[in-house]
């Protein structure tokens, strides 16, 4: 059940250490966005969603940035730990009818003990 | 568990064949989502139904087709199966129809042979 066989970015941290993952999204006229973990095996988690007249919002342990001006998004987790390793990808709603989320990539969280 | 529920959730086929994916959401929720996360793609929106009636399009093939029924359970249905349909299949549900997060279910794995 693993989530992508793409080749992800893989990020490497120590247990006990702030993550920083980052994004880039496509569209200007994006005015929602959300965070999602994925574990192997299972359906991507929810982790925090931010809206675009917001540059910051707070969640347990999680932190997201946003930058309109260059187009960036960033997910920062505090004090990972081993449950954190998992596939991370950003999504973007572009503004039109619906909610028709465009995933990123995805990036590789790995925690070392 | 994120209440959204699959099934099957392995599912092996021929090529040529059609199958019939099948997604209950969350108790409440009324809009749902179809995803397909394949190893080159990543995840790709396909289509979203809120409250029995089309809400968003994305890069749905016209072999595949889709439908929310009354009770608001949802079903994908892939025609004339191609090699390349080989894919974590996922539905998400969630309350409203826009700029919210969506709930995965653990996803159907199709492949095709």
């Amino acid at each position: 059940g693993e989530s992508v066989g793409l080749h992800l970015p893989t990020l490497s941290v120590q247990e006990g250490d702030n993550s920083i993952i980052n994004c880039a999204y496509s569209n200007s006229a994006s005015d929602y966005f959300i965070w999602y973990k994925q574990e192997s095996g299972k359906g991507p988690q929810f982790i925090i969603d931010i809206r675009s007249n917001m540059d910051k919002r707070q969640g347990q342990r999680v932190t997201v940035l946003l930058n309109k001006t260059v187009k960036h998004l960033s997910l920062q987790i505090a004090a990972t730990q081993p449950g954190d390793s998992a596939v991370y990808f950003c999504a973007e709603n572009m503004g039109a009818a619906g909610n028709k989320l465009t995933f990123g990539g995805g990036t590789r969280v790995l925690v070392k003990p | 568990d994120s209440g959204v529920t699959q099934t099957p959730k392995h599912l092996i086929t021929a090529t040529g064949q059609r199958v019939t994916l099948r997604c209950s959401p969350r108790s409440g929720d009324l809009s749902v989502y179809w995803y397909q996360q394949s190893l080159d793609q990543g995840l790709q929106f396909l289509i979203q139904y809120y409250n029995g009636e089309e809400r968003a399009k994305g890069n749905i093939l016209e072999r595949f087709s889709a439908q929310q029924f009354p009770d608001l359970h949802s079903e994908l249905n892939l025609s004339s199966l191609e090699l390349g349909d080989s894919a974590l299949y996922f539905c998400a549900s969630s309350v409203v129809a826009e700029n919210t997060e969506a709930f995965f279910g653990q996803g159907t794995r199709l492949t095709v042979v």
